[in-house]
Parts: structure tokens; C-alpha cells; sequence
């Protein structure tokens, strides 16, 4: 069971926009705005795409784009096209016991 | 644009230890922690440690503590992760990562598999 709660898969078709929950609690996600989100494809390493909740890094897709509403962080995908068709996960610093927690991973389907 | 580039994949005995390297090729790690990251078969990312080569201090998630060791050599710009007493269920992709700032990784290794089978 992973420390971060997302949904195991979310589906849509293209040019469609999906949402993917990230819940956390008040020690972790609730405390911090150092959420962030990965992006990785079958047999790749994770792609960052999201940072301190919703800054994206230099040169990636405005489709992108994350917030937070108290313990619970999103990520949003607008414009679905089918390259997006990867698994995507959270990431929350957690303070100096726990560092770092990971959602279990939100698989998406692009119809 | 630094690139990390890591050690190939490797095959242990249950209770033997492994170490992984990862290179900084293109430039260096530039004084930001170094992180390790595991992916077992169809499961989720998980953090194991980092190390900050400006303070020379390590930190381990509480599941690895005792198992782990994560080290920097700035003199060849090579992190290194060793994991010890090592079980079946340590077979994982290991992942090397860049905090480049704020506990967000970026970028990544390609990713080391590492089988524990006797």
C-alpha cells in the first residue's frame, strides 16, 4: 500500500482533458507545496513534469498543469493526444522522518 | 545538460550485497543531492536515500536503514548506491535522480535491473 493515494487508471479520448487525485494527509502533501509529478512510459525512466505543485520545467507542454486543495494534489491533462498514454505518479516531501512518498501510480488509457 | 548514466544490470545471490554506479556525463552533479529510487516488476517508484555531496551527509528512508549506503566521488562525478543482505524482493529497477531543488528529480537515470535469485 503506497503512502499516496491515486486512482489505478483514468481513461479518455483525445483532445479531452483528465484529471488524475493525488491524497496525502496534513504530515505530507497537506505541510509541503514540494509535490510533484512523473510521467513514465513502459520500460522508460520518469519524466518530471510537474514541481512544488505546479511549476512546470523549461520546454514542457503547457497541457500540463498541477495544484493542491489542502491534502489533495491533481494533475491535469489538457488536449489528450496519445503519446500522453503513460503511467503518471505523485511525489510529496514528507518532513525528515518520512523524506519522500510516491503514489502508487495512475495508469492512463488515451481511447 | 547533464546526463546520468548508470551501471548495467546484475544478478545476485539472496544475502550477497550489490553496488550501482551513476555517472554525470555532460557536467556534474554540481553540489545538488543525489537520489535512489527502485521500481520492483509492475509496482510503483519508491525513495530509498540521498546524498549531498556539499555537506557530505546521507539520508535513508527508514525501510533501507542499515542496508543502504549511498556515496558521491566528485573526483569522477560518480554516485554509487550498495544495498546489502539482499532478498528476492529486492529485485527492482534501481533509478539514480538528480534533486534539483526543492525534492523534485530531475533528471533520471536509465534505470539498472538488479535480480536477486539463488
Amino acid at each position: 500500500q503506497s503512502a499516496l493515494t491515486q486512482p489505478a487508471s483514468v481513461s479518455g479520448s483525445p483532445g479531452e482533458s483528465i484529471t488524475i487525485s493525488c491524497s496525502g494527509t496534513s504530515s505530507d502533501v497537506g505541510s509541503y507545496n514540494l509535490v510533484s509529478w512523473y510521467q513514465q512510459h513502459p520500460g522508460k525512466a520518469p519524466k518530471l513534469l510537474i514541481y512544488e505543485v505546479s511549476q512546470r520545467p523549461s520546454g514542457l507542454s503547457s497541457r500540463f498543469s498541477g495544484s493542491k486543495s489542502g491534502n489533495t494534489a491533481s494533475l491535469t491533462i489538457s488536449g489528450l493526444q496519445a503519446e500522453d498514454e503513460a503511467d503518471y505518479y505523485c511525489c510529496s516531501y514528507a518532513g525528515t522522518t518520512s523524506y519522500v512518498l510516491f503514489g502508487g501510480g495512475t495508469k492512463l488509457t488515451v481511447l | 545538460q547533464v546526463q546520468l548514466v548508470q551501471s548495467g544490470a546484475d544478478m545476485k545471490k539472496p544475502g550477497s550485497s550489490v553496488k550501482v554506479s551513476c555517472k554525470a556525463s555532460g557536467g556534474t552533479f554540481s553540489n545538488y543531492p543525489i537520489n535512489w529510487l527502485r521500481q520492483a516488476p509492475g509496482q510503483g517508484l519508491e525513495w530509498m536515500g540521498e546524498f549531498t555531496p556539499l555537506f557530505g551527509a546521507a539520508n535513508y528512508a527508514q525501510k533501507f536503514q542499515g542496508r543502504v549506503t549511498i556515496i558521491t566521488d566528485e573526483s569522477t562525478g560518480t554516485a554509487y548506491m550498495e544495498l546489502s543482505s539482499l532478498r528476492s524482493d529486492d529485485t527492482a529497477v534501481y533509478y539514480c535522480a538528480r534533486d534539483a531543488g526543492d525534492w523534485h528529480f530531475d533528471p533520471w537515470g536509465q534505470g539498472t535491473l538488479v535480480t536477486v535469485s539463488s
